[in-house]
């Protein structure tokens, strides 16, 4: 166990549909990672947080949005899905001081979207 | 923007017998190259890391090697065992840098048969 919790584990829904997926990072991390693994894309760096405040934004879509809480928490939104965002999202933190060094992953959230 | 290039995509192996999987690396500014396995139906887990300022590192049956001249980096699994299929990925990223973000191979699927 990772130590990073992402709900939920899976999620079915229909194209142009707005869904929101959760992540806790570990105990004490304040930074938040969040990539998309897709069979054709591999894993992809989508965004990250860091202690409430974005730090870096890779491959990430308009239609996309993310945020981490004062609680450390995260959240991303992912809306007027397509087929073509069915994919596994994964959540990842890392006790570095904002380095993506040592990442722990969640298990991650398989999305499909019909 | 780095590119990670990792071979080969599938690798099939005898218990007992050693596994090498190679990746190359294009942004000479990478430091840090950490090396992940992912289990069917979980999130990646760091299993070795090593830093440009070393050569080679090795935690029991798992080495990693680099040739920064070269700009390459190996992953070395000697005797191999059944519990270790699982998908390898290689990642490279600057060490220090604030950007947050490991630029990940596209996997490598280890199978060892019994």
């Amino acid at each position: 166990d990772s130590g990073v919790t992402q709900t939920p584990k899976h999620l079915i829904t229909a194209t142009g549909q707005r869904v929101t997926l959760r992540c806790s990072p570990r105990s004490g991390d304040l930074s938040v990672y969040w990539y998309q693994q897709s069979l054709d894309q591999g894993l992809q760096f989508l965004i990250q947080y860091y202690n409430g405040e974005e730090r870096a934004k890779g491959n990430i879509l308009e239609r996309f949005s993310a945020q981490q809480f004062p609680d450390l928490h995260s959240e991303l939104n992912l809306s007027s899905l397509e087929l073509g965002d069915s994919a596994l999202y994964f959540c990842a933190s890392s006790p570095s001081q904002g380095r993506a060094e040592k990442l722990f992953f969640g298990s991650g959230t398989q999305l499909s979207v019909l | 923007g780095e590119n990670v290039e990792q071979h080969p995509s599938t690798l099939s192996v005898q218990e007992g017998d050693s596994a090498v999987i190679k990746c190359t690396y294009s942004d000479s500014a990478s430091n840090y190259f950490p090396w992940y396995k992912q289990e069917l139906g979980k999130g990646p887990q760091l299993i070795i890391d090593i830093r440009s300022n070393v050569g080679e590192k090795k935690d029991q049956r798992i080495a990693v090697t680099l040739n920064k001249t070269a700009k390459h980096f190996s992953l070395h699994i000697t005797e191999t065992q059944p519990e270790d299929s699982a998908v390898y990925f290689c990642a490279a990223s600057r060490e220090g840098s604030t950007l947050g973000r490991l630029y990940f191979g596209r996997g490598t699927q280890l199978t060892v048969w019994p």
